[in-house]
Protein backbone atom coordinates (compact mmCIF):
# COMPACT_ATOMS: atom_id res chain seq x y z
CA UNK A 1 0.00 0.00 0.00
CA UNK A 2 0.71 3.55 -0.34
CA UNK A 3 2.46 5.41 2.78
CA UNK A 4 4.35 8.51 2.89
CA UNK A 5 6.28 10.10 5.40
CA UNK A 6 8.20 13.26 6.80
CA UNK A 7 9.27 14.60 9.50
CA UNK A 8 6.93 16.97 11.14
CA UNK A 9 9.19 20.30 11.88
CA UNK A 10 12.04 22.29 10.67
CA UNK A 11 13.87 25.39 11.62
CA UNK A 12 15.99 27.54 9.82
CA UNK A 13 17.62 30.99 9.90
CA UNK A 14 16.94 33.30 6.97
CA UNK A 15 18.95 33.31 3.96
CA UNK A 16 20.01 29.63 4.72
CA UNK A 17 19.38 26.98 2.07
CA UNK A 18 15.93 24.56 3.43
CA UNK A 19 15.51 20.92 2.90
CA UNK A 20 12.41 18.87 3.57
CA UNK A 21 12.79 15.18 3.35
CA UNK A 22 9.97 12.69 2.20
CA UNK A 23 9.89 9.07 1.76
CA UNK A 24 7.47 6.82 -0.08
CA UNK A 25 6.85 3.15 -0.26
CA UNK A 26 5.26 2.73 -3.30
CA UNK A 27 7.33 1.41 -6.01
CA UNK A 28 5.16 2.14 -9.07
CA UNK A 29 4.32 5.74 -8.03
CA UNK A 30 4.07 7.80 -11.26
CA UNK A 31 3.99 11.47 -9.88
CA UNK A 32 5.63 12.72 -6.42
CA UNK A 33 4.87 16.31 -5.63
CA UNK A 34 5.42 19.25 -3.34
CA UNK A 35 2.54 21.26 -1.68
CA UNK A 36 2.57 24.17 0.43
CA UNK A 37 -0.09 25.28 2.86
CA UNK A 38 0.04 28.97 4.31
CA UNK A 39 -2.05 29.35 7.64
CA UNK A 40 -5.76 29.27 6.79
CA UNK A 41 -5.56 28.78 3.36
CA UNK A 42 -5.87 25.45 0.73
CA UNK A 43 -2.86 23.68 -0.75
CA UNK A 44 -0.88 25.69 -2.92
CA UNK A 45 1.00 23.08 -5.75
CA UNK A 46 4.67 23.92 -5.80
CA UNK A 47 6.59 21.42 -8.07
CA UNK A 48 6.48 17.73 -9.18
CA UNK A 49 8.31 15.29 -10.78
CA UNK A 50 8.11 12.00 -12.69
CA UNK A 51 9.20 9.05 -10.98
CA UNK A 52 11.63 8.19 -13.82
CA UNK A 53 13.76 11.89 -13.34
CA UNK A 54 15.80 11.93 -10.59
CA UNK A 55 16.35 16.11 -10.35
CA UNK A 56 14.17 18.94 -10.87
CA UNK A 57 14.93 22.83 -10.60
CA UNK A 58 12.32 25.71 -10.79
CA UNK A 59 13.75 29.10 -9.50
CA UNK A 60 14.99 28.78 -5.96
CA UNK A 61 13.04 25.08 -5.48
CA UNK A 62 15.14 21.93 -6.44
CA UNK A 63 13.48 18.46 -5.98
CA UNK A 64 15.77 15.40 -5.84
CA UNK A 65 14.60 12.07 -6.05
CA UNK A 66 16.43 8.66 -5.15
CA UNK A 67 14.18 5.83 -6.31
CA UNK A 68 16.68 3.12 -4.70
CA UNK A 69 15.59 4.56 -1.32
CA UNK A 70 11.94 5.81 -2.09
CA UNK A 71 13.24 8.94 -0.76
CA UNK A 72 12.36 12.76 -2.25
CA UNK A 73 13.60 16.25 -1.55
CA UNK A 74 12.64 19.56 -1.20
CA UNK A 75 15.28 22.21 -1.38
CA UNK A 76 14.34 25.73 -0.98
CA UNK A 77 17.47 28.01 -1.61
CA UNK A 78 18.08 31.84 0.12
CA UNK A 79 14.93 30.98 2.32
CA UNK A 80 12.83 33.67 3.56
CA UNK A 81 10.52 34.15 5.87
CA UNK A 82 7.27 34.44 3.48
CA UNK A 83 8.08 30.74 2.91
CA UNK A 84 7.15 29.43 6.35
CA UNK A 85 3.92 27.33 5.70
CA UNK A 86 3.51 23.25 5.66
CA UNK A 87 4.77 21.20 2.94
CA UNK A 88 3.06 18.50 1.72
CA UNK A 89 4.98 15.51 -0.50
CA UNK A 90 2.55 13.53 -1.93
CA UNK A 91 2.88 10.58 -4.50
CA UNK A 92 0.41 9.51 -7.18
CA UNK A 93 -0.19 5.50 -8.85
CA UNK A 94 -1.44 4.62 -11.87
CA UNK A 95 -3.01 1.60 -10.26
CA UNK A 96 -4.70 3.87 -7.64
CA UNK A 97 -6.50 6.42 -10.59
CA UNK A 98 -3.69 8.71 -9.85
CA UNK A 99 -5.46 9.81 -6.39
CA UNK A 100 -2.28 11.28 -4.63
CA UNK A 101 -1.66 10.04 -0.98
CA UNK A 102 -0.22 12.53 1.32
CA UNK A 103 2.03 12.98 4.49
CA UNK A 104 1.33 14.52 7.40
CA UNK A 105 3.27 17.49 6.23
CA UNK A 106 6.53 19.12 7.34
CA UNK A 107 6.13 22.78 9.56
CA UNK A 108 8.74 24.95 8.09
CA UNK A 109 9.99 27.86 10.10
CA UNK A 110 11.95 30.74 8.99
CA UNK A 111 13.26 32.99 11.62
CA UNK A 112 15.66 36.01 11.25
CA UNK B 1 -8.60 32.44 -15.08
CA UNK B 2 -10.50 31.31 -12.30
CA UNK B 3 -9.05 28.86 -9.66
CA UNK B 4 -10.86 26.07 -7.12
CA UNK B 5 -13.77 28.12 -5.56
CA UNK B 6 -15.16 26.66 -2.47
CA UNK B 7 -18.09 28.43 -0.15
CA UNK B 8 -18.64 28.57 2.33
CA UNK B 9 -15.18 29.21 3.98
CA UNK B 10 -16.74 28.81 7.78
CA UNK B 11 -19.42 26.42 9.17
CA UNK B 12 -20.78 25.54 12.07
CA UNK B 13 -23.17 23.03 12.73
CA UNK B 14 -24.21 20.47 15.89
CA UNK B 15 -24.02 17.14 16.26
CA UNK B 16 -26.61 15.07 13.78
CA UNK B 17 -27.37 18.04 11.70
CA UNK B 18 -26.58 17.41 7.74
CA UNK B 19 -23.85 19.87 5.42
CA UNK B 20 -23.18 20.57 2.20
CA UNK B 21 -20.51 22.45 0.70
CA UNK B 22 -19.91 23.55 -2.77
CA UNK B 23 -17.07 23.62 -5.54
CA UNK B 24 -16.30 24.92 -8.28
CA UNK B 25 -13.12 23.70 -10.31
CA UNK B 26 -10.57 25.23 -12.19
CA UNK B 27 -11.48 26.80 -15.80
CA UNK B 28 -10.45 23.91 -18.36
CA UNK B 29 -10.91 21.32 -15.34
CA UNK B 30 -13.91 18.31 -15.80
CA UNK B 31 -12.76 15.96 -12.77
CA UNK B 32 -13.41 16.81 -8.70
CA UNK B 33 -12.03 15.27 -5.45
CA UNK B 34 -13.03 15.98 -2.19
CA UNK B 35 -10.66 15.74 0.85
CA UNK B 36 -10.89 15.92 4.74
CA UNK B 37 -7.63 16.84 6.22
CA UNK B 38 -7.96 16.67 10.05
CA UNK B 39 -6.19 19.46 12.41
CA UNK B 40 -2.23 18.50 12.34
CA UNK B 41 -2.66 15.94 9.77
CA UNK B 42 -2.60 15.62 5.45
CA UNK B 43 -5.43 15.73 3.30
CA UNK B 44 -7.60 12.12 3.49
CA UNK B 45 -9.30 11.10 0.20
CA UNK B 46 -12.89 11.21 0.35
CA UNK B 47 -14.47 10.54 -3.77
CA UNK B 48 -13.66 11.75 -6.57
CA UNK B 49 -16.21 12.44 -9.36
CA UNK B 50 -15.54 12.49 -13.03
CA UNK B 51 -18.55 12.58 -15.97
CA UNK B 52 -21.20 13.57 -12.86
CA UNK B 53 -20.61 10.13 -11.49
CA UNK B 54 -18.62 8.99 -8.79
CA UNK B 55 -15.35 6.86 -9.79
CA UNK B 56 -13.23 6.35 -6.97
CA UNK B 57 -13.89 6.56 -3.21
CA UNK B 58 -11.96 6.58 0.00
CA UNK B 59 -12.17 5.07 3.29
CA UNK B 60 -15.13 7.24 4.37
CA UNK B 61 -18.88 5.68 5.68
CA UNK B 62 -21.60 6.78 3.94
CA UNK B 63 -23.03 9.67 5.65
CA UNK B 64 -20.58 11.12 2.85
CA UNK B 65 -21.99 11.64 -0.75
CA UNK B 66 -21.73 13.66 -3.37
CA UNK B 67 -22.62 15.25 -6.34
CA UNK B 68 -21.30 16.29 -9.80
CA UNK B 69 -23.12 18.79 -11.87
CA UNK B 70 -23.02 19.28 -15.98
CA UNK B 71 -21.29 22.56 -15.33
CA UNK B 72 -18.12 20.20 -13.23
CA UNK B 73 -19.27 21.68 -9.83
CA UNK B 74 -19.59 19.58 -7.25
CA UNK B 75 -21.29 19.61 -3.81
CA UNK B 76 -20.07 17.09 -1.27
CA UNK B 77 -23.06 16.44 1.81
CA UNK B 78 -22.70 14.75 5.24
CA UNK B 79 -25.58 13.63 6.94
CA UNK B 80 -25.70 12.92 10.74
CA UNK B 81 -22.67 14.75 11.99
CA UNK B 82 -20.31 13.83 14.56
CA UNK B 83 -17.90 16.13 16.77
CA UNK B 84 -15.21 13.88 14.44
CA UNK B 85 -16.25 15.17 11.36
CA UNK B 86 -14.80 18.92 12.69
CA UNK B 87 -11.91 19.49 9.64
CA UNK B 88 -10.93 21.60 7.06
CA UNK B 89 -12.78 19.86 4.06
CA UNK B 90 -10.53 20.81 0.67
CA UNK B 91 -11.88 20.31 -3.35
CA UNK B 92 -9.59 19.81 -5.85
CA UNK B 93 -10.10 19.71 -9.32
CA UNK B 94 -8.01 18.33 -12.34
CA UNK B 95 -8.23 16.68 -16.07
CA UNK B 96 -9.55 13.58 -16.73
CA UNK B 97 -8.67 11.79 -13.90
CA UNK B 98 -5.12 12.09 -15.66
CA UNK B 99 -1.70 12.12 -13.16
CA UNK B 100 -1.61 16.06 -13.91
CA UNK B 101 -1.82 18.04 -10.40
CA UNK B 102 -4.75 18.61 -8.60
CA UNK B 103 -4.96 22.33 -7.81
CA UNK B 104 -6.69 22.95 -4.71
CA UNK B 105 -9.39 25.14 -3.20
CA UNK B 106 -9.12 26.95 -0.02
CA UNK B 107 -11.38 24.98 1.69
CA UNK B 108 -14.62 25.09 4.08
CA UNK B 109 -13.65 24.67 7.77
CA UNK B 110 -16.45 22.83 9.30
CA UNK B 111 -16.62 23.06 13.51
CA UNK B 112 -19.67 20.65 15.07
CA UNK B 113 -20.46 21.57 18.30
Amino acid sequence: GEDVEQSLFLSVREGDSSVINCTYTDSSSTYLYWYKQEPGAGLQLLTYIFSNMDMKQDQRLTVLLNKKDKHLSLRIADTQTGDSAIYFCAESIKGGSYIPTFGRGTSLIVHP
Amino acid sequence: DAGVTQSPTHLIKTRGQQVTLRCSPKSGHDTVSWYQQALGQGPQFIFQYYEEEERQRGNFPDRFSGHQFPNYSSELNVNALLLGDSALYLCASSFRQSAQPQHFGDGTRLSIL
